[in-house]
């Protein structure tokens, strides 16, 4: 089955850093790669998503890089403010059956004003 | 568009007792529904996934006869989580996606915070 690794569990940058987030699975027949925002006791958020047919991804300051061969792929986010501050989940699709999501363990993003 | 609503928000139940968590997608048709449990700090982890008109497929280690779930039509599924225990309470959220080829999107329910007493 697919396992996905996602570091670091906690990242702090300064205010107009960027900040990046990586993700490896493990199933070479994922092919639909999401990342989410988390804000503390809320839903889960789509910010971006990348399907394995394209290698980079941008909307506004958030893009996602996939790398297929070596089965990795980013979170970019340049220019960082303080509402970015939240936990992020990647996560990568099983092909089988009902194509699940499987989680990575997360990353709690601080933005430092 | 692709909004999902789930209710109660909140839930404090005492042990012993079934609480119904209902999930909802408001503008669209979801064939396939999943539910998640999600304990402080930690990620989602799957509990089992719920297609319309099926009976759902459970993760290894979810108990079936103790989260019962219904997907009775495209834009409702249900979690039941019978006879409580304090040890069930956590963050409990459904996605929803839809049918349609190509759309792999999940997107999630607010969530529902179960206290068992």
């Amino acid at each position: 089955g697919e396992n996905v690794e996602q570091h670091p569990s906690t990242l702090s940058v300064q205010e107009g850093d960027s900040a990046v987030i990586k993700c490896t699975y493990s199933d070479s027949a994922s092919n639909y790669f999401p990342w989410y925002k988390q804000e503390l006791g809320k839903r889960p958020q789509l910010i971006i998503d990348i399907r394995s047919n394209v290698g980079e991804k941008k909307d506004q300051r958030i893009a996602v890089t996939l790398n297929k061969t070596a089965k990795h792929f980013s979170l970019h986010i340049t220019e960082t403010q303080p509402e970015d501050s939240a936990v992020y989940f990647c996560a990568a699709n099983l092909i089988q059956g009902a194509q699940k999501l499987v989680f990575g363990q997360g990353t709690r993003l601080t933005i430092n004003p | 568009g692709a909004v999902v609503s789930q209710h109660p928000s909140w839930v404090i139940c005492k042990s012993g007792t079934s609480v119904k968590i209902e999930c909802r997608s408001l503008d669209f048709q979801a064939t396939t529904m999943f539910w998640y449990r999600q304990f402080p700090k930690q990620s989602l982890m799957l509990m089992a996934t719920s297609n319309e008109g099926s009976k759902a497929t459970y993760e290894q280690g979810v108990e079936k006869d103790k989260f019962l779930i219904n997907h009775a039509s495209l834009t409702l599924s249900t979690l039941t989580v019978t006879s409580a225990h304090p040890e069930d309470s956590s963050f409990y959220i459904c996605s929803a996606r839809s049918g349609l080829a190509g759309h792999n999107e999940q997107f999630f329910g607010p969530g529902t915070r179960l206290t068992v007493l």
